[in-house]
């Protein structure tokens, strides 16, 4: 059973046309992250909330941003997207902060492609 | 149904053993398997393999991929105590998706 989903799985946006993905979990985690990932790169940490703190990575661009409405959902939202913003988009959670002692459940990701 | 089985699920040695963590997968369209290390908050890439048969070595960190039996092995030399993490495997289903394993859990004693 999937525990973290993610919609849609592909998103076709315009370029500048704001464009909204998101994320469930059914794990009742405390954490969610949202990265991008491009090519074989790592993932890029965007931001994550925990609970309902949320924490941005210093070089998160602006035209990113996050809701967390509730433990199950978070939903990332690109306001004016660029053509270097096309990309796979993966949600993770984890029950504390992850790190060396907790780890992260992935979902599939969204590929997203700008037009 | 897509997925990525990785075993042990944690593993204690102590500095200077030699590990071995594997990674084996079920995926519709594979194009490459990548590992990662996970310490902090966001994985650090360590290798991406697509060619059977081919090891790629960083350091005292190797890894090679086969493809007709649907695995990979990362492996570890002289293990230090820095080497302590999260290793993630993930399957890049052509572009489709990622497929993440629940990862391997090294714990490296001093």
């Amino acid at each position: 059973d999937a525990m973290v989903i993610q919609n849609p799985r592909y998103q076709v946006t315009q370029f500048g046309k704001p464009v909204t993905l998101s994320c469930s979990q059914t794990l009742n985690h405390n954490v969610m992250y949202w990265y991008q990932q491009k090519s074989s790169q790592a993932p890029k940490l965007l931001f994550h909330y925990y609970d309902k703190d949320f924490n941005n990575e210093a070089d998160t661009p602006d035209n990113f941003q996050s809701r967390r409405p509730n433990t199950s959902f978070c939903f990332l939202d690109i306001r004016s997207p660029g053509l270097g913003d096309a990309a796979m988009y993966l949600c993770a959670t984890s029950r504390d902060l992850a790190g060396y002692t907790d780890t992260q459940y992935f979902g599939p990701g969204t590929r997203l492609t700008v037009l | 149904e897509d997925k990525v089985v990785q075993s042990p699920l944690s593993l204690v040695v102590h500095e200077g053993d030699t590990v071995t963590l594997n990674c084996s997968y079920e995926v519709t369209n594979f194009r490459s398997l990548l590992w990662y290390k996970q310490e902090k908050k966001a994985p650090t890439f360590l290798f991406m393999l697509t060619s059977s048969g081919i090891e790629k070595k960083s350091g005292r960190l190797s890894s090679i991929l086969d493809k007709k039996e649907l695995f990979s092995i990362l492996n570890i030399t002289a293990t230090q105590t820095g080497d302590s993490a999260i290793y993630l495997c993930a399957v890049d289903n052509y572009g489709q998706n990622f497929v993440f394993g629940p990862g391997t859990r090294l714990s490296v004693l001093p």
